[in-house]
């Protein structure tokens, strides 16, 4: 089956730079994408990679290696308000649904 | 983006009844949805994928048959959670693809139900 793994927990301060990692195993890939989540909130979409490399979307950027079935989410100059959960999700087997890993909670301190 | 509506926000009932989950697409068709369930400080799990006209598709160990999944029309899908326990209170949210915009891997969420059941 599909199964993604990230770090539970990241903490960095205002201004910073941090860097959530996600790896994956996967039978068969369609793309790796990233989702934030504010506590209580509903998921929203940040990013999506199909390709190998970074793509940037203002303050955050996202990379992939299919080849290591790795894949990162960048943020940069970070803020109080990036204070959230953060997914990493592939599509399932069937390439029909995303699944989802289990979230890294990013703590933003002044 | 594409907006997505939930109804009810949230939810209390007592055990042994049944509770009904709405979700909309506003501004799009949706042929597909996707209802996920949430506990509290952890991951989104896949329940089904409901399909516009046919029977939605449930993930491995959910019960079909106490999470009822309808979708009569092309912006509107239901979850009923049928006969609830207090093991189903949980965050239940769903989710489409607009195929007009979007990435492929981009889905838009409603807002949510938080169902608690007593």
């Amino acid at each position: 089956g599909q199964s993604l793994e990230q770090p539970s927990e990241v903490t960095a301060v205002e201004g910073a730079i941090v860097q959530i990692n996600c790896t994956y195993q996967t039978s068969g890939f369609y793309g790796l994408s990233w989702y934030q989540q504010h506590d209580g909130g509903a998921p929203t979409f940040l990013s999506y990679n199909a390709l190998d490399g970074l793509e940037e979307t203002g303050r955050f950027s996202s990379f992939l290696s299919r080849s290591d079935s790795y894949g990162y989410l960048l943020l940069q100059e970070l803020q109080m308000k990036d204070s959230a959960s953060y997914f990493c999700a592939t599509f399932n087997q069937a390439g029909t649904a995303l699944i989802f890993g289990k979230g890294t909670t990013l703590s933003v301190s002044s | 983006g594409a907006v997505v509506s939930q109804h009810p926000s949230r939810v209390i009932c007592k055990s042994g009844t049944s509770v009904k989950i709405e979700c909309r697409s506003l501004d799009f068709q949706a042929t597909t949805m996707f209802w996920y369930r949430q506990f509290p400080k952890q991951s989104l799990m896949l329940m089904a994928t409901s399909n516009e006209g046919s029977k939605a598709t449930y993930e491995q160990g959910v019960e079909k048959d106490k999470f009822l999944i309808n979708h009569a029309s092309l912006t509107l899908s239901t979850l009923t959670v049928t006969s609830a326990h207090p093991e189903d209170s949980s965050f239940y949210i769903c989710s489409a693809r607009d195929r007009r915009q979007g990435e492929i891997g981009e889905l838009f969420f409603g807002e949510g139900s938080r169902l608690t059941v007593l």
